[in-house]
């Protein structure tokens, strides 16, 4: 069983709309939780990250956590054609990262 | 400042053959994660070096090897290459151990294709 879970999508939202991105982990790696977004043929970069339970707001994006559920996810406000890329959620457990596949967003104008 | 480079960025090898790739973290960073992405199995940690030290490793067979130098800079190695490496090969730097400073910064890749 793999240890983080995100659905691939292609997830396809206008512009303007909020995108909403979800992640499952198992419970052998539950300390602390990232996205990434990665564009294509470009490299992964950190965007948010997230510790305790709740929501943690930066700009359009907000992160959520709930740690009895297993569960993170990432919500993107006022979604824009520039944000259309793959976004990888990212589990710190033990001492090492574990990443999901990546859910692919496109962002309609 | 500079961030993260990879070279070679593209590598086309042949099956049996063996391939060495480099990564030099960004100035002051002493930790050096490789990582393996393919469209199936997504972000793979392969190992991190720490100030010349292995400090984890990944799932991976004892074909895929590494090591760091005193000036941060890390190469991995892949002996006897198969179809199913054909991936792109990320590395990341941290100013500290990966899990201590949590923030990973990523090089554009090695993409390698084996044939």
């Amino acid at each position: 069983q793999k240890e983080v879970e995100q659905n691939s999508g292609p997830l396809s939202v206008p512009e303007g709309a909020i995108a909403s991105l979800n992640c499952t982990y198992s419970d052998r790696v539950s300390q602390s939780f990232f996205w990434y977004r990665q564009y294509s043929g470009k490299s992964p970069e950190l965007i948010m990250s997230i510790y305790s339970n709740g929501d943690k707001e930066d700009g359009r994006f907000t992160a959520q956590l709930n740690k009895a559920s297993q569960y993170v996810s990432l919500l993107i406000r006022d979604s824009q054609p520039s944000d259309s890329a793959t976004y990888l959620c990212a589990v710190l457990g033990g001492n090492q990262f574990y990443f999901g596949t990546g859910t692919s967003l496109t962002v309609i104008p | 400042k500079a961030g993260v480079t990879q070279t070679p960025r593209y590598l086309i090898k042949t099956r049996g053959q063996q391939v060495t790739l480099s990564c030099s973290p960004i100035s002051g960073h002493r930790s050096v994660s490789w990582y393996q992405q393919t469209p199936g199995q997504g972000l793979q940690f392969l190992f991190e070096y720490f100030s010349e030290t292995q400090r984890n490793k990944g799932n991976f067979p004892g074909r895929f090897s590494g090591r760091q130098f005193s000036n941060s800079r890390s190469e991995m190695n892949v002996s006897t290459l198969e179809l199913g490496d054909s991936a792109l090969y990320l590395c990341a730097s941290s100013p500290l151990p990966a899990v201590r400073s949590y923030e990973q910064y990523f090089g554009p890749g090695t993409r390698l294709t084996v044939t």
